[in-house]
């Protein structure tokens, strides 16, 4: 693993369905995030983790759940899908939360029916 | 409320230059950062400014006025490669990232 990597690289969901994008990391950073991104606006943030064992919501975090058990995974997870969560998922780290650059992986592109 | 605002859209042609315009709103403000995004990949780091000025990496300078709440991304030489989004992102008082749509440059030949 070199940076960071998410899987699946995309998926077709039936809405009501449970889904997990995973989100794995090899740099030792502590501070992870995941984003969305839609077409016409900017990546909105649903949750953030400053460093294993805390998470915070960001500005979109109905309907989504994190967890952050050790330094290198942080899954998000969608209970119960709906088709307004059709998006393209973007997880990023950075070493601290203060750090000037956050490094992304390659996304999930997450399709609600 | 916050806010960050930047054109939809340039074109340019191979071998000239652009500057991308982003102006910001934050609560609080702890740098301004410019990613390129090339369609269906992820965004890279190209730039942070958080003193006012200009900051020059090859053929990508930034500059920022934090007075102004405005920042910019001058891109010279253009190359074909250089066709992609460019996202202006400011930090706000709780070091979370606020990020513009983004504007897609197209260069032509």
């Amino acid at each position: 693993i070199a940076g960071i990597t998410q899987a699946p690289t995309s998926q077709i969901l039936a809405a009501g369905r449970r889904m997990t994008l995973r989100c794995t990391q090899d740099m030792r950073h502590n501070a992870m995030y995941w984003y969305r991104q839609d077409l016409g606006l900017g990546l909105r943030l649903i949750h953030y983790s400053n460093t294993a064992g805390t998470t915070g919501k960001g500005e979109v975090p109905d309907g989504y759940s994190v967890s952050r058990a050790n330094t290198d995974d942080f899954p998000l997870t969608l209970a119960s899908a709906v088709p307004s969560q059709t998006s393209v998922y973007f997880c990023a780290s950075s070493e601290t939360e203060t750090s000037n650059e956050q490094f992304f992986g390659p996304g999930t592109r997450l399709t609600v029916l | 409320g916050q806010n960050i605002d930047q054109p939809t859209e340039m074109t340019a042609t191979e071998g000239a230059i652009v500057q991308i315009n982003c102006t910001y709103q934050t609560s609080g403000f702890n740098g301004l950062f410019w990613y390129q995004q090339h369609a269906g990949e992820a965004p890279t780091f190209l730039s942070y400014n958080v003193l006012d000025g200009l900051e020059e990496k090859g053929r990508f300078s930034s500059f920022l006025s934090r007075s102004k709440g405005y920042s910019y991304l001058l891109l010279k030489e253009l190359q074909m490669k250089d066709s992609a989004s460019y996202l202006c992102a400011a930090l706000d008082s709780n070091y979370q990232l606020i990020w513009g749509a983004g504007t897609k440059l197209i260069i032509k030949p």
